[in-house]
């Protein structure tokens, strides 16, 4: 059955620090696989995409993430976080039909 | 740019009452699609629609059923309302189904409290 993993419930990092979100999935076919962020109260907003092509994806808002298909992972990764960044992190995976399945979530907290 | 209408944003009702939420796709979105999302929870898949018809069924309780109309809007309606359906509840839409494999566009959800 497709699943998909996020190790970290929350993370939290300085201004200006790297970041680096896991996810790991679970999936017999080649995966679409996302990211979307939810600030407290709002709908998620697609970060990215990926089903094929480069394995490294950019973004809005400065993020990338890399899928590594021997790992099974699709780790969201940013150089240089902002304060706004602080908002709960989704992976998911499309699960074929039209469902999509999320990761439990990891909320960032950025410090000053 | 139009986004996902979901009206109301917030909602409170008494337990075994009825609730109806509404979403508005993006124009030319034809695939619209719910989700519930519990307190710390990620969101779970309930149902969607393409062109109208039920394209997709999730973890959507009996108790709940929901429509596309001619326009694409879309309706959750929900009975006898249990403390347990208390979540903040997602619309989302697409063209064509793709939202699996193109992500999808979501609204900012309705917030339903049950008392």
């Amino acid at each position: 059955a497709q699943s998909v993993t996020q190790p970290d419930i929350h993370i939290t990092v300085s201004e200006g620090a790297s970041l680096e979100l896991r996810c790991n999935y679970s999936y017999g076919a080649t995966p679409y696989l996302f990211w979307y962020v939810q600030s407290p109260g709002q709908g998620l907003q697609l970060l990215l995409k990926y089903f094929s092509g480069d394995t490294l994806v950019q973004g809005i808002k400065g993020f990338e993430a890399e899928f590594k298909r021997s790992q099974s992972s699709f780790n969201l990764r940013k150089p240089s976080v902002h304060w706004s960044d602080a908002a709960e992190y989704f992976c998911a995976v499309g699960a074929g039909g039209f469902k999509t399945i999320f990761g439990a979530g990891t909320r960032l907290f950025v410090k000053a | 740019a139009a986004g996902v209408i979901q009206s109301p944003r917030h909602l409170i009702k008494e337990k075994r009452e009825t609730a109806t939420l509404k979403c508005y796709p993006i124009p030319r979105h034809d695939t619209v699609y719910w989700y519930q999302q519990g307190p710390g929870q990620d969101p779970q898949f309930l149902i969607s629609f393409y062109e109208k018809m039920q394209s997709d069924k999730g973890s959507i309780p009996d108790r709940f059923s929901a429509q596309q109309f001619s326009d694409y809007h879309s309706e959750l309606n929900m009975s006898s309302l249990e403390l347990g359906d208390s979540a903040l509840y997602f619309c989302a839409s697409s063209q064509m189904g793709q939202g699996t494999e193109g992500g999808y566009t979501f609204g900012s959800g309705t917030r339903l409290t049950v008392v």
